[in-house]
């Protein structure tokens, strides 16, 4: 089973803190990609990565940067949180087709 | 980019009926429409895909249909049960120009099935 886990499943932080959420996956996979979920606004994709120190920007990046040194893990950084970032964010991590979702971390921005 | 809309955002079905969820995608270079459940709480995970060279896919009670000329693809269930109540997500996957596979998502489709 492919296994795609996040550092944490809940967070606090409080407004200008430097926020990092990583994911790991264990399936040798090229493409992982990190999307915010907020009720009736679907998943929507900030950035993904086809490979280690690479990296594309997706449909909202702005205020994140992400972070890929190594081929299994992926991180997200919030430079300077702020509470329009409170939401669930989602890692995945996929074939060429299917994704593979982490757990989900819930980051509460005070 | 890829835009995937779909409806609608909310369903409710009596036990037992069918339930149908509609997407739309804009880009005529996708290729690929997976669908994926999302119950309270839980990960989203893949239920059925399919692939722009079948026009419908069947797996048990859930099926996949696509028109391509059309840009639209939808997914049927029949007879529902309480358990598929969730947010069901469908999806549109392009290459993108770096060579890796991109999946767009819709909004995402509330279904509670009454008993």
């Amino acid at each position: 089973d492919v296994k795609v886990t996040q550092s944490s499943r809940y967070l606090v932080k409080r407004t200008g803190e430097k926020v990092f959420l990583e994911c790991v996956q264990d399936m040798d996979h090229e493409n992982m990609f990190w999307y915010r979920q907020d009720p009736g606004l679907g998943l929507r994709l900030i950035y993904f990565s086809y490979d280690v120190k690479m990296k594309e920007k997706g449909d909202i990046p702005e205020g994140y940067s992400v972070s890929r040194e190594k081929k299994e893990r992926f991180s997200l950084i919030l430079e300077s949180a702020s509470t329009n970032q409170t939401s669930m964010y989602l890692c995945a991590s996929t074939t060429n087709t299917e994704a593979f979702f982490g757990q989900g971390t819930r980051l509460t921005v005070v | 980019g890829e835009n995937v809309e779909q409806h609608p955002s909310t369903l409710s079905v009596q036990e037992g009926d069918s339930a149908v969820i509609k997407c739309t995608y804009s880009d005529s270079a996708s290729n690929y429409f997976p669908w994926y459940k999302q119950e309270l709480g839980k990960r989203p995970q893949l239920i059925i895909d399919i692939r722009s060279n079948v026009g419908e896919k069947k797996d048990q009670r859930i099926a996949v249909t696509l028109n391509k000329t059309a840009k639209h693809f939808s997914l049927h269930i029949t007879e529902t049960q309480p358990e598929d109540s969730a947010v069901y997500f469908c999806a549109a996957s392009i290459r993108s120009g770096a060579g890796s596979y991109q999946l767009t998502f819709g909004k995402g489709t509330k279904l509670s099935v009454i008993p």
